[in-house]
């Protein structure tokens, strides 16, 4: 059961580079997100999808891009990596209309720009 | 728009005492769902406990338990019996009612909770 699957763990990569950070769900769960952990700010939503071809920006999308590419893969893009993108980033899942329900989250990546 | 505080940044307490996190969150709408997520030095996310408006009953589990006040929207985390494991991060977290693409969820900024032995 391995629930929500991201890869890498970590990465590092120098200012200008750029990557792409996966997310895989196996519960067939509607909605996916994409969160950026800083010290003292909490998790940030950057983007989230509420089914497969829909996608919205959260509170700090800029420098970003996702592609819900099925129910399944959610994944998120930095195309000019930054120094202040350096974080901890994490994939959610829910399902969707079932409130009561908590977010299912991967391990996250730590994601370091020189 | 939402907003959830947390207005302890960090917190200690000593083994087997009671401690008490703060959460007060901003809202106009009348249904909706409060959560805390622990987080250890593993990163992982874990939910402790979770809340539906509109259940007047705080929800308990095991040595965890809620104080839930509507009215004033303040949704404080209780934990008895203090253990070493339970040294972590936690987060509060608010969620509306789902409806079709708005679904999101917001989280406070966190209370690190540091167990003396």
């Amino acid at each position: 059961n391995a629930g929500v699957t991201q890869t890498p763990k970590f990465q590092v990569l120098k200012t200008g580079q750029s990557m792409t950070l996966q997310c895989a769900q196996d519960m067939n769960h509607n909605s996916m997100y994409w969160y950026r952990q800083d010290p003292g700010m909490g998790l940030r939503l950057i983007y989230y999808s509420a089914s497969e071809g829909t996608t919205d920006k959260g509170e700090v999308p800029n420098g970003y891009n996702v592609s819900r590419l099925n129910k399944r893969e959610f994944s998120l893009r930095l195309e000019s990596a930054a120094p202040s993108q350096t974080s901890v980033y994490f994939c959610a899942s829910n399902k969707q209309g079932m409130g009561n329900q908590p977010q299912h989250f991967g391990d996250g990546t730590r994601l370091s720009i020189l | 728009a939402q907003t959830v505080t947390q207005s302890q940044p960090e917190m200690s307490v000593q083994e087997a005492e009671t401690v008490t996190l703060s959460c007060t969150y901003d809202t106009s709408e009348s249904d909706y769902y409060l959560f805390w997520y622990k987080q250890p030095p593993s990163r992982q996310m874990i939910l402790v406990i979770r809340q539906e408006a509109y259940k007047q009953q705080n929800a308990t589990e095991n040595r965890f338990s809620v104080n839930f006040q509507k009215a004033a929207k303040s949704f404080s985390l209780k934990i008895s019996d203090s253990q070493l494991g339970d040294a972590a991060m936690y987060f509060c977290a608010y969620r509306s009612v789902p409806l079709n693409r708005d679904d999101k969820i917001i989280f406070g900024k966190g209370t690190r909770l540091h167990i003396l032995p």
